[in-house]
Formats: structure tokens, sequence, C-alpha cells
């Protein structure tokens, strides 16, 4: 089976830049989506096929991907960006989550 | 408003059975690929099942393979999880969601409904 990591959790100063990373064998080669799961609440999707952001999702969230490592960055950090964070592909016919990634706000 | 309603969560005892529904609106729900995703209490996202707009094809994480059924009913825009053999390690929230027809993300969610299984 493929496995996803990702750090337990990330910590970002208010304003500042979070970067979550995204594990994978060679993951450069698939598709790579990102989603926001803030507590009591089911997960949005934020960032879709690497880098783009569906209709609604702030444009301080970008992604990207290559060789073993994708990732997702928040820039600007707002209080309103702490949550868990999920990378997730689609490999040899089943759908994959990361381990997830709490984001601190400080 | 495209929305996604589950239900038919509940406590139940080891071994045994639950069906979930979750009912589409505001998209043509034959047109897209559905999925179940769980979440443990106090974990992280897992995969459940999945299955084609037209529901002639299926596919299962393999914790739930030979226990778990997906299904739809295009007619009545709803999808179903028929869950058979359940153990305390299926004890989850259960969230239906439906899969972007161009990628293979989940676009749109829907709220959950808690399943626990009780020793």
């Amino acid at each position: 089976s493929y496995d996803l990591t990702q750090p337990l959790s990330v910590s970002v100063a208010l304003g500042q830049t979070a970067s979550i990373t995204c594990g994978g064998n060679n993951i450069g080669s698939k598709n790579v989506h990102w989603y926001q799961q803030k507590p009591g609440q089911a997960p949005v999707l934020v960032i879709y096929r690497d880098s783009n952001r569906p209709s609604g999702i702030p444009e301080r969230f970008s992604g990207s991907n290559s060789g073993n490592t994708a990732t997702l960055t928040i820039s600007r950090a707002q209080a309103g960006d702490e949550a868990d964070y999920y990378c997730q592909v689609w490999d040899s016919s089943s759908y994959v989550f990361g381990t997830g990634t709490k984001v601190t706000v400080l | 408003e495209v929305q996604l309603l589950e239900s038919g969560g509940g406590l139940v005892q080891s071994g045994g059975s639950l069906r979930l529904s979750c009912a589409a609106s505001g998209f043509t729900f034959n047109n897209y690929a559905m999925s179940w995703v769980r979440q443990a209490p106090g974990k992280g996202l897992e995969w459940v099942s999945a299955i084609s707009g037209s529901g002639g094809s299926t596919y299962y994480a393999d914790s739930v393979k030979g226990r778990f059924t997906i299904s739809r009913d295009n007619s009545k825009n709803t999808l179903y999880l028929q869950m058979n053999s359940l153990r305390a390690g299926d004890t989850a929230i259960y969230y239906c969601a439906k899969i972007h027809s161009d990628y293979s993300a989940f676009d749109i969610w829907g709220l959950g409904t808690m399943v626990t299984v009780s020793s």
C-alpha cells in the first residue's frame, strides 16, 4: 500500500508563512489534493491537483509537488487557519490520505 | 446549493449490522462517483469505499473488504453503505463525499454520521 507521511504539528506566527509537507514515494508523479478540517467540522478541499485552488479558497493557500514531497503553503497565516490538514492521492484503485498535520497559529 | 446529508448512524453491538444513507441534492447525482470516508475519534481520515456514477464499479479499503457494501440509487439521489460484522475498530464518524469528475479529489463533503460499535 502507498503511504503518505506528514509532520504531526506545525506552528506559525500570526502573519507569517507555514509549510506543511506530505512525503510519499515518487509523489511528484501523482495528483495531490489537500484538505482543511477545523474541530467538529467536515473536511474542506483547499488545494486540488497539486497547486489549484477551488473557488472561495483564499490565494494565501498554495501548493507544490515534486520528487518525493508535496507541500501546502499558507501565507500570511490567520487565526482562522488553525486546523488539521491532510494530503490525499489516488493510488492503485484506492484513495490514500496522509497522516494529518495540526497547524497552530501563535 | 450542493448538499450531502448522511443518516443511519448509531450504537450497535460488535458483530452487528448498520446501513448508512447519504441524500444528495443540488447536482446531477448520477454524473459523479461518490465515496465514504471515516474518522475514528481523535484520529485522521480513512477512505472506506467508492462507487462510480453508474454504480457499475466499486472500490473498498482492505480494512472493510468483504464486510461493507457500497451502493447507490440514482433515482433517489442516494448513496448507501451496508456495514456487516461490525467491530470496535469501525467506530467513527462516517462522511459521504462527492468525487470531482476530472480529478480524484473529494470536492463536497457531508456533515457526517457517527457509528459506535460496542464490544
